[in-house]
This record gives structure tokens, sequence and C-alpha cells, in this order.
């Protein structure tokens, strides 16, 4: 079945920072990726997606490339601010089916 | 920008009590899903809904579940007889429909069981 394996967290970074959180996926067919971030006391807010093979989502910075030969899709950011402190969730979905999540990465940046 | 709404945020209940958890997915968006995240692991899918009728539930959409959508704006998840475990943060979500995939998220209702 289809399944979301992602980064252990928690994940302490200094402003600036270089950020990846890594996430792979099983799937039996061919799904889109999504990144969720969820902010301290709110919901899920979709942060980026990628449709098909090679396809580069990002928002706000941050960006990850669908890897259909390693199937992953790992999220990235050059730089971190202290406002990106939040978890962030790696998530599959095959059109019209349900959403696959990951466990979840806890990321704080200090300043 | 439209979104998904939920109400209410946090409600707190008795064990064997039933539940309303309440949800109004954005306008012209014709699925419709609940999630649950139990504290501290990843959010699970529970139900989907399209056309009136459940099209797909998971293990944990047992018996004690309903769902239902009452009039055209709202979207409801019921739990007749709540149990310690349903404690979690409840994720109603709603989806456009056609080859759009993406799901759109309300801000969660967390649900405490006493």
């Amino acid at each position: 079945g289809d399944s979301v394996t992602q980064m252990e967290g928690p994940v302490t970074l200094s402003e600036e920072a270089f950020l990846t959180i890594n996430c792979t996926y099983t799937a039996t067919g061919y799904p889109s990726l999504f990144w969720y971030v969820q902010y301290p006391g709110e919901g899920l807010q979709l942060l980026l997606k990628a449709t098909k093979a090679d396809d580069k989502g990002s928002n706000k910075g941050f960006e990850a490339t669908y890897r259909k030969e390693t199937t992953s899709f790992h999220l990235e950011k050059g730089s971190v601010q202290v406002s990106d402190s939040a978890v962030y969730f790696c998530a599959l979905s095959e059109i019209g089916n349900q959403f696959y999540f990951g466990t979840g990465t806890s990321l704080t940046v200090i300043p | 920008e439209p979104e998904v709404t939920q109400t209410p945020s946090h409600q707190v209940t008795q064990m064997g009590q039933e539940v309303i958890l309440r949800c109004v997915p954005i306008s012209n968006h014709l699925y419709f899903y609940w999630y649950r995240q139990i504290l501290g692991q990843k959010v699970e899918f529970l139900v989907s809904f399209y056309n009136n009728e459940i099209s797909e539930k998971s293990e944990i959409f047992d018996d004690q579940f309903s769902v239902e959508r009452p009039d055209g704006s709202n979207f409801t998840l019921k739990i007749r007889s709540t149990k310690l475990e349903d404690s979690a943060m409840y994720f109603c979500a709603s989806r456009r429909g056609g080859q759009t995939d993406t799901q759109y998220f309300g801000p969660g209702t967390r649900l405490t069981v006493l």
C-alpha cells in the first residue's frame, strides 16, 4: 500500500542555516506529493506540491523535487527564519484518494 | 481566500457521550474528508464523502462514527459514544474535484475525552 516515511525530528537550526527534511514514499500508482506545514496552534497548510516526476514545487523559499528514481520528495530551504518554526508533513495522494501523511518533523529555528 | 472552517476549536466531553464536530468546506468543493491526529502521531485518514455518500473509509471509522452533510454547507462527524482513545485533533478537508487533487484542511477541532 501507499506510505510516506519522513525524517525523524526534532530539528533545531540557527537562523539562516540550510534546511533539509527527507521524505521518501511508497506508492502503487503515480501519486502527487505534498508538503504541509502546521504552525503552533493551527491547522495544516499546503506549503507546496508536485504532481509528476521531476516537477519542482516551491513556495516561500522552500523547494522540493519529485524524484521517481529515488522515490523521494525532500524539502529544502536555503536560509531558514525564526518564523519557519513549525511541524512539516510530507504527504502523498493518488487523485481522488485519501492522503497518506508522514509522521511530521518539528523544526525550531533559533535566532 | 476561501478556507475550510471548523467548530468548535476545542471540545471536552465525558467518556460515553456523543459529540458532533462541524466543518464548513470551501463552497465549490465536492469532496470532503475527515482525518485525525492523536497527539504526537501522524495524521490518519478516517473517511471521504462525495455525492452524499461515503466513498472510502479506514479501519478507524467503525460503527461509532458517522458523517453527514445536513445542508448545502456543513459537513459533520459524529462520534456516538466517545472513548478515551478518541482524544485527538480532528481535521476536516475538502477538494474541488476533477483532476485537482489538493485537499485544503481546516484548522482542526481538538477533542478531549475525559
